[in-house]
């Protein structure tokens, strides 16, 4: 079964400090990966997508990944409050063209 | 760009009704839509594929007959909840993927149903 996995948390980090989420996948041929946020009761909103192995940075937020290891992760730079909200990471396994499979996302907190 | 809606965002409706949620992709051609539900504090279950001008393809488990999906033209897709049951009370998610090689997908802001 193909599976994406994130720690839930709560991951708390200080207003200004850099977050760190990471997701593991387990399907090696997966080809496409994004990360998205979803603030409570609404729906997610694309960060960030990433398909070749290294980093992508884009303002505050560097996705990076490796195939290797089967390893993506996204950091926010100088976090702030407004991105306490739950993190979803999701891949495009192989052969399934555009469907997309989710972790069930990571929890962060900016305290102030 | 890459805005996608839905309507109606909250829907009350009593046991046995049929409740009919839309989902169009307003700035971009959409051959793919999907259709998720999302339970509270848990993460997006798919539930169907919608491709348009073809059937729907159905996630193990979930019943065809029950969530009924119409994807008539490039920008529009519809769920039908049939006989909805308050069991089936869940936050209902569609996302739209763009016409190219990328497999972005982009949601829309949701439709919270209430069967009571």
């Amino acid at each position: 079964q193909k599976e994406v996995e994130q720690n839930s948390g709560p991951l708390s980090v200080p207003e200004g400090a850099i977050a760190s989420l990471n997701c593991t996948y387990s399907d090696r041929g997966s080809q496409s990966f994004f990360w998205y946020r979803q603030y409570s009761g609404k729906s997610p909103e694309l960060i960030m997508f990433i398909y070749s192995n290294g980093d992508k940075e884009d303002g505050r937020f560097t996705a990076q990944l490796n195939k290797a290891s089967q390893y993506v992760s996204l950091l926010i730079r100088d976090s702030q409050p407004s991105d306490s909200a739950t993190y979803l990471c999701a891949v495009s396994p192989t052969g399934t063209a555009s469907k997309l499979t989710f972790g069930t996302g990571t929890r962060l907190q900016v305290t102030l | 760009g890459a805005v996608v809606s839905q309507h109606p965002s909250r829907v009350i409706c009593k046991s046995g009704t049929s409740v009919k949620i839309e989902c169009r992709s307003l700035d971009f051609q959409a051959t793919t839509m999907f259709w998720y539900r999302q339970f509270p504090k848990k993460s997006l279950m798919l539930m169907a594929t919608s491709n348009e001008g073809s059937k729907a393809t159905y996630e193990q488990g979930v019943e065809k007959d029950k969530f009924l999906i119409n994807h008539a033209s490039l920008t529009l897709s519809t769920l039908t909840v049939t006989s909805a049951h308050p069991e089936d009370s869940s936050f209902y998610i569609c996302s739209a993927r763009e016409r190219g090689p990328q497999e972005t997908q982009y949601f829309g802001p949701g439709t919270r149903l209430l069967v009571l």
